[in-house]
């Protein structure tokens, strides 16, 4: 069955440093994979996803994100943190009808 | 109004009440979405909705009945909820179900609590 997997459940980086967020899915076939983040109190926004082509991905917001198909991979990245870039962050695998959604990891900002 | 609104955004019932959720998106997709936000668990998918058709249930209690007027609207009808079925409620859509690149539109929620 596909799933996704978020090993750190909270992570704290210091403003102005530098982020990566892991993800691990499986699935057999070629996966579409995705990154979201949630803020307090609010729905999910997309970040950047996956479908083909170039391994690295572009998002919003300064974010990044790498397809590792050997390490079954797809990390997060952003050079510099920012105070407002404290949120929780979900990374998913679209399968047939829907998304699976990982459990999520926490990332507070200290200044 | 641009993108997907849930009303309402905080829910208080009781075990024997019946009360709704509604989701409204404006984005013009044909398909549309429940997902339940529990704590410390990943997001669950409930519901899935195609052109005002229900595509998938996925082994969701019967006590959560969902209603899909249009492809614009979609309602989650609650009744003789349980304390455990506190959580956030999300609707999403996206333009087409049955495909794999599923990119999803999130609604902003709404916070039940079951008392």
């Amino acid at each position: 069955a596909q799933s996704v997997t978020q090993p750190d459940i909270h992570i704290t980086v210091s403003e102005g440093a530098s982020l990566e967020l892991r993800c691990n899915y499986s699935y057999g076939a070629t996966p579409y994979l995705f990154w979201y983040v949630q803020s307090p109190g609010q729905g999910l926004q997309l970040l950047l996803k996956y479908f083909s082509g170039d391994t690295l991905v572009q998002g919003i917001k300064g974010f990044e994100a790498e397809f590792k198909r050997s390490q079954s991979s797809f990390n997060l990245r952003k050079p510099s943190v920012h105070w407002s870039d404290a949120a929780e962050y979900f990374c998913a695998v679209g399968r047939g009808t829907a998304l699976i959604f990982g459990k999520g990891t926490t990332l507070s900002v200290s200044s | 109004e641009t993108g997907v609104t849930q009303t309402p955004r905080h829910l208080v019932m009781g075990m024997t009440n019946k009360k709704s959720l509604k989701c409204e998106q404006h984005l013009g997709h044909n398909a549309m979405y429940w997902y339940k936000q529990s704590a410390k668990k990943p997001l669950e998918l409930m519901f899935v909705y195609s052109l005002e058709e229900r595509v998938e249930n996925n082994s969701v209690p019967s006590r959560f009945s969902p209603e899909c007027p249009n492809s614009s609207h979609l309602f989650l009808h609650l009744h003789t909820l349980q304390p455990e079925d506190s959580a956030l409620y999300l609707c999403a859509s996206s333009q087409e179900v049955g495909v794999v690149s599923t990119e999803a539109f999130f609604g902003q929620g709404t916070r039940l609590t079951v008392v």
